[in-house]
């Protein structure tokens, strides 16, 4: 059982350019979340989606953007990358109540921008 | 917006001491969880609370939610080097949203 698969797990950009960040989870999970979590930090939350084609913003969606065409998949698009979003994202999912039961994790990608 | 505020931010014991860390809110929780993150990895789950005054045990990890479902607590007993990481409290945003919000961390070191 694979879970949550992140890819890919580091990536450096050059400001200005756009990239996928791409999330999979084998569980049939309804809810999926894209997190970002800098240095010393807690997880804020980017995007979520409450099942497919049903997406929504959470608190630091500016600059990103997410379509939920399938269940399985969630991809995070950095339009043009900016420096600010050197970070860790991570992609969760869960199946039950919006995550009252709690999220299952990827492993997460390191991204910086230069 | 709904906050979560831990406390302590940082944390460095020795081996067989015991602590406790915080999670509150000035909102009601509808349930809460807590969660530890290893370096280079993403959090994994420890525990979901429900019901105020809950207590639930894990090994020597203890969780409390409070009795107005407002904060929780997690105590560890006898801390070990394998209990070093960040730990994080979560919980859904009110208003009926789904948005799942996590808490500001504290960052447990356990000397050896």
């Amino acid at each position: 059982n694979a879970g949550v698969t992140q890819t890919p797990k580091f990536q450096v950009l050059k400001t200005g350019q756009s990239m996928t960040l791409q999330c999979a989870q084998d569980m049939n999970h309804e809810y999926m979340s894209w997190y970002r979590q800098d240095p010393g930090m807690g997880l804020r939350l980017i995007h979520y989606s409450v099942g497919a084609g049903i997406t929504d913003q959470g608190e630091v969606p500016n600059g990103y953007n997410v379509s939920r065409s399938t269940t399985e998949d969630f991809p995070l698009r950095l339009l043009s990358a900016a420096p600010s979003q050197t970070s860790v994202y991570f992609c969760a999912s869960s199946y039950g109540g919006g995550g009252a039961k709690g999220y299952t994790f990827g492993s997460g990608t390191r991204l910086t921008v230069v | 917006t709904q906050l979560l505020e831990q406390s302590p931010q940082f944390l460095s014991i020795q081996e067989g001491e015991n602590l406790t860390v915080y999670c509150n809110s000035s909102s009601v929780f509808s349930s809460l969880q807590w969660y530890r993150q290893e370096p280079g990895e993403g959090p994994v789950l420890l525990v979901t609370v429900v019901t105020g005054g809950e207590v639930k045990k894990l090994k020597r990890l203890t969780f409390q939610f409070g009795d107005a479902r407002k904060d929780s607590s997690l105590h560890i007993t006898a801390a070990q080097p394998g209990d070093t990481g960040l730990y994080l409290c979560a919980s859904l945003g009110t208003s009926g949203t789904y948005k799942y919000i996590f808490g500001t961390g504290t960052r447990l070191k356990v000397l050896a």
